[in-house]
């Protein structure tokens, strides 16, 4: 389930099922996209990009939806492992003068074995 | 190879002291980003380089200074910093500095100001 508030917004879900983690980005102009995985002290990892000239994106594993018209953003990630546990960031950016990212709050996936 | 390096992985520090983070890529990459993480918030950017030199400050303390000696080194330098500025820093790096650049991590430096 989810918890907000104080804490990151926590999901967990069990070892080999489909996990999905959302976002609600906030500039309708941003027109790329990027979710990072941060496992306990280390850096943002990238996981996988998507430009605003496409609503779908397929890595290895995972899935990065974007719906433009409610500004929402999700990262489906199959047969979660236990080495995907970790926070994950949408981050959204804009096309100008500058590379600019604003981060989500981001979540923390908990997969339990 | 998408490699940031951070040194020192870790820092303690007093108020008085003076110090430096320092960050490497040997990507080629012409913009470099230093980011403040707080413990279970999401990194805040503080400056970009871009082409060695300063295109960003995101209204940070004079008690940072960044420095960009050539295309491949960040160095980030600290002094009489307060307890508050205790966090993890990143240091990232992207192709150039003109939108949809993926920006690239280091692992950071987390430091402790006493």
């Amino acid at each position: 389930g989810e918890s907000v508030g104080l804490h990151l917004p926590t999901l967990s879900v069990q070892e080999g099922d489909n996990s999905i983690i959302n976002c609600a980005y906030s500039n309708s102009a941003s027109d790329y996209f990027i979710w990072y995985k941060q496992e306990s002290g280390k850096g943002p990892q990238f996981i996988i990009d998507i430009r605003s000239n496409m609503d779908k994106r397929q890595g290895q594993r995972v899935t990065v939806l974007l719906n433009k018209t409610v500004k929402h953003l999700s990262l489906q990630i199959a047969a979660t492992q236990p080495g995907d546990s970790a926070v994950y960031f949408c981050a959204e950016g804009y096309g100008g003068a500058t590379n600019k990212l604003i981060f989500g709050t981001g979540t923390l996936l908990a997969v339990q074995p | 190879d998408t490699e940031v390096t951070q040194t020192p992985k870790h820092l303690v520090m007093g108020m008085t002291n003076k110090k430096s983070l320092k960050c490497e890529q040997h990507m080629g990459h012409r913009a470099m980003y230093w980011y403040k993480q707080k413990a279970k918030k999401p990194p805040e950017l503080m400056f970009v380089y871009s082409y060695e030199k300063l295109s960003i400050n995101e209204s940070v303390p004079s008690r940072f200074s960044p420095e960009c000696p050539n295309s491949s080194l960040l160095n980030l330098h600290l002094h009489a910093l307060q307890p508050e500025d205790s966090a993890l820093y990143l240091c990232a790096s992207s192709q150039g500095d003109r939108g949809q650049g993926t920006q690239y991590f280091g692992p950071g430096t987390r430091l402790l100001v006493l």
